[in-house]
């Protein structure tokens, strides 16, 4: 079965450093979602990708955060100066189309520890 | 999208059915409800989803209220594997918010031996 698959599955950097938390989404998928969770909270939406731009994005998603497709099968999610409470698990997550009743495939996640 | 309601948790023995609740009392006639869950340590997975008609599918059956104001996951017989948080979303089938999930604080499952 086809899977979302994200690198590396746990990334400790210092305050104020630039990361980039890596993403392959299902092949023949379109849209592309990121969503992050702080350790015993909610699941929370940062940003939707289609076609190339940003579909929507949340509040949560400010100056810091960049998100880039690459290359044909990677989507990168960039923060640019990390800061403590950036520290979360970070989703990808990616459908064939957008909107219900379009489920959406999540990968593994990726723990950021901002130290 | 409509908010929902759930219990924060539930217990059930391993083998026997379980019947995961969710109220949604300001749905709206074009909101599809929706369930995921999320395994320890994992990334959200999605389970079902439904419009009106009761659904089923290899992981677990939806049954949705006459009025639609609220629903139930059904997992037929509660393996230990099961335990999860267990969410309900709401989503507009026009895709309003272009598609992202808004997930609530779930039902966490435990599921005894």
């Amino acid at each position: 079965e086809p899977e979302v698959t994200q690198t590396p599955s746990h990334q400790v950097t210092q305050m104020g450093q630039e990361v980039i938390l890596r993403c392959v989404p299902i092949s023949n998928h379109l849209y592309f979602y990121w969503y992050r969770q702080i350790l015993g909270q909610k699941v929370e939406f940062l940003v939707s990708f289609y076609n190339n731009e940003i579909s929507e994005k949340s509040e949560i998603f400010d100056d810091q955060f960049s998100v880039e497709r690459p290359d044909g099968s990677n989507f990168t999610l960039k923060i640019r100066s990390t800061k403590l409470e950036d520290s979360a698990m970070y989703f990808c997550a990616s459908s064939e189309a957008s909107g219900t009743p379009y489920e959406q495939y999540f990968g593994p996640g990726t723990r950021l520890t901002v130290t | 999208d409509a908010k929902t309601t759930q219990p924060n948790s539930m217990e059930s023995n391993e083998e026997e059915p379980v019947h995961l609740p969710c109220n949604h009392s300001t749905i709206s006639g074009t909101d599809y409800i929706h369930w995921y869950r999320q395994l320890p340590s994992q990334g959200p997975e999605y389970v079902i989803h439904g419009l009106t008609s009761n659904v089923n599918n290899r992981m677990a059956s939806l049954a949705i209220a006459e009025d639609r104001k609220s629903s139930t996951l059904i997992l037929h017989r509660a393996t230990l594997r099961d335990a999860a948080v267990y969410y309900c979303i709401l989503r507009d089938v026009y895709g309003g918010s272009q598609g992202n999930l808004i997930f609530g604080k779930g039902t966490k499952l435990s599921v005894k031996p």
